[in-house]
């Protein structure tokens, strides 16, 4: 398993700002994947973040908007560039045991208000 | 189509009654099926998976069954209890692949008295 400290644990923004949101896991880990959870919504993933590389980001996401950074195998960053109310949504930190069983650890998220 | 689609949204269930949610994938590469359950202020938690080589597996009062041909299936929550009031997300992803899960859109469960 893996445990995985993810803070702030909430956060209320003026719009216009940035936040950044920490993810700290026990292990050393290839990857951590960034998602965003809107209200009644499912989990999007944002982007991929892999130690020693530029992050992954999926259709709809970009590096501008969602700056990434991975300095080593236990530690990364999003940041939520130039926010808008539309940001306004949990933001989950995420390691996976892939292989025959992928199992997905979540942190406990971030929830952001922006005003 | 990387898509799962869950149902229903929401569900309210009496204690002791049976929850049932369903999902269903359009990729025939997916071979394993997680749920996941998320209570409020808390990440999502793996609860039960299941492989397409079974039809069902059983974990104390959590059931998935699974229909390949249909490429559905389903998790089932017996004896329903306040305490499983939670959103539920079932999942998939191809082993050895890409890897990546696939979120359905999520339940919200409520178990009243």
């Amino acid at each position: 398993s893996a445990v995985i400290s993810q803070k702030p644990s909430r956060d209320i923004c003026q719009r216009g700002t940035s936040l950044t949101i920490q993810c700290q896991v026990d292990s050393q880990v290839t990857m951590m994947f960034w998602y965003r959870q809107q209200p009644g919504q499912s989990l999007t993933l944002i982007a991929t973040a892999n130690q020693g590389s530029e992050a992954t980001y999926e259709s709809g996401f970009v590096i501008d908007k969602f700056p990434i950074s991975r300095p080593n195998l236990t530690f990364s960053t999003l940041t939520v560039s130039n926010m808008s109310p539309e940001d306004s949504s949990i933001y989950l930190c995420s390691v996976e045991r892939a292989g025959w069983d992928t199992e997905a650890f979540f942190g406990q998220g971030t929830r952001l208000t922006v005003v | 189509q990387q898509q799962v689609k869950q149902s229903p949204q929401s569900l309210i269930v009496q204690k002791g009654g049976i929850s049932i949610i369903n999902c269903a994938y359009e990729n025939t590469a997916f071979d394993y099926f997680p749920w996941y359950q998320q209570f409020p202020g808390k990440g999502p938690a793996l609860l039960i998976a299941i492989r397409p080589d079974v039809s069902e597996k059983k974990e104390g009062r959590f059931t998935i069954s699974f229909n390949k041909s249909a490429k559905q299936f389903s998790l089932h929550i017996m004896d329903s209890q306040p305490g499983d009031s939670a959103t539920y997300f079932c999942a998939a992803s191809q082993s050895f692949g890409n890897e990546k899960l696939t979120f359905g859109t999520g339940t919200r469960l409520t178990i009243i008295p």
